[in-house]
């Protein structure tokens, strides 16, 4: 067990619909990173958050965006969802090793 | 744009066998981690390499980073049916950047 807890674990959704994954990291952890996964694409960066600020954007579509609260954990949330969204989203969280990532489980996201 | 090749992109090899995976890039690396992921899992941490020509052990893998700090390999000695899974190799600059794994399949 990783510590970081990830929410939905499946979703599954229309095109055109908008859905939120959740992410609680370990505790203590600051930054938290999303990560999407497809088999062509790998697994590739999408934001960053640290301590509620974003701190570092990858390839994240504009019709996507997230969030980091005060209590540190953090939404992503997916809108106009079209078919190639589908894809394992992850999150992590990274403690005082500027390397060491902690991954969740993934939220399994199917549009149909 | 920051990008990590990892090859080969599949293998499958029979049970006692060595293999050796690689990670390649025209950037230099802050650090190189290599992750393990198995399926319904995120990845895992198996080590962090830090310092050009480091060569790291964990039981039957061995992790080297190149000189240069562009590259490095992870080789397997005898290989089990539990070393199955997608491992990942990542380098730190600002971002933390994925390659797109290695499939690795162990017969049994």
């Amino acid at each position: 067990d990783s510590g970081v807890t990830q929410t939905p674990k499946h979703l599954i959704t229309a095109t055109g619909q908008r859905v939120t994954l959740r992410c609680s990291p370990r505790s203590g952890d600051l930054s938290v990173y999303w990560y999407q996964q497809s088999l062509d694409q790998g697994l590739q960066f999408l934001i960053q958050y640290y301590n509620g600020e974003e701190r570092a954007k990858g390839n994240i579509l504009e019709r996507f965006s997230a969030q980091q609260f005060p209590d540190l954990h953090s939404e992503l949330n997916l809108s106009s969802l079209e078919l190639g969204d589908s894809a394992l989203y992850f999150c992590a969280s990274r403690g005082t090793s500027r390397e060491k990532l902690f991954f969740g489980s993934g939220t399994q996201l199917s549009v149909l | 744009t920051q990008l990590l090749e990892q090859s080969p992109q599949f293998l499958s090899i029979q049970e006692g066998e060595n293999l050796t995976v690689y990670c390649n890039s025209s950037s230099v690396f802050s650090s190189l981690q290599w992750y393990r992921q198995e399926p319904g899992e995120g990845p895992v941490l198996l080590v962090t390499v830090v310092t050009g020509g480091e060569v790291k052990k964990l039981k039957r893998l061995t992790f080297q980073f190149g000189d240069a700090r562009k590259d490095s390999s992870l080789h397997i000695t005898a290989a089990q049916p539990g070393d199955t899974g997608l491992y990942l190799c990542a380098g730190s600059w600002d971002k933390i950047i994925f390659g797109k794994g290695t499939r690795l399949h162990i017969l049994p």
